[in-house]
């Protein structure tokens, strides 16, 4: 029963490029939640996403991020035209049911140069 | 606005005594807590919660007491083992925005053999 998987684990880009990360929830989970963290804090919200939909995107910043959870697929979250301040981890999370006890990949490092 | 704190970043204690970490809050809407473990270059590991109607839960080595009137937690980690060195944020919810959870920037367990 496999967890939580984010790839790729670690992402370069330049300024300007754009990043996509891809997390694929456990299995029979349909609720899926972003997370930023930068050094020395914890994890920020950035999004919840159910099957094909948005939930609350209170967390995202209002330009160049963007996610979605299609109904085949992993969940991508994209940002357009990044910035080093855009350099983070980025932790995905999924749910059975947004009640219950959110469950966290691996992460994906990204590194704007 | 930190709406979760978690005041001390850093503990050290021997193997086999007490880990005590602190958690407070300031949003009277949460009513559902959590904590979590996270290693280096891993995701969070859930822990432990608790729900605002109980004051205490248990669960093996580790006991997550709440005090609602001073909006504090706490989790007690009994006997302390060096494995279990790592950073342990606290997260906070409420249950009209349960898909959002609050996270402190975490404290840094350093146990001792």
């Amino acid at each position: 029963n496999a967890g939580v998987m984010q790839n790729p684990r670690h992402l370069v880009r330049r300024r300007g490029q754009e990043a996509r990360l891809r997390c694929s929830p456990m299995k029979g989970h349909s609720h899926v939640y972003w997370y930023r963290q930068l050094p020395e804090e914890g994890l920020k919200f950035m999004v919840y996403l159910q099957k094909e939909n948005i939930i609350d995107e209170s967390g995202m910043p209002k330009e160049r991020f963007s996610a979605e959870f299609p109904k085949e697929g992993p969940s991508i979250l994209r940002i357009q035209q990044v910035v080093r301040g855009d350099s983070a981890a980025y932790f995905c999370a999924s749910s059975p049911d947004v009640v219950e006890t959110q469950y966290f990949g691996p992460g994906t490092r990204l590194l704007v140069l | 606005d930190q709406q979760v704190k978690q005041n001390s970043p850093s503990l050290s204690v021997q193997e086999g005594r007490i880990s005590i970490l602190n958690c407070d809050y300031t949003n009277s809407m949460f009513d559902y807590f959590l904590w979590y473990k996270k290693y280096p270059a891993e995701g969070p590991t859930f822990l432990i919660s608790i729900s605002s109607i109980k004051d205490k839960n248990e669960d093996g080595r580790f006991t997550v007491f709440l005090n609602k009137s001073a909006k504090h937690l706490s989790l007690h980690i009994v006997p302390s083992q060096p494995g279990d060195s790592a950073v342990y944020f606290c997260a906070a919810r409420a249950n009209t925005n349960a898909g959002k959870s609050t996270f402190g920037d975490g404290t840094t367990l350093t146990v001792k053999p």
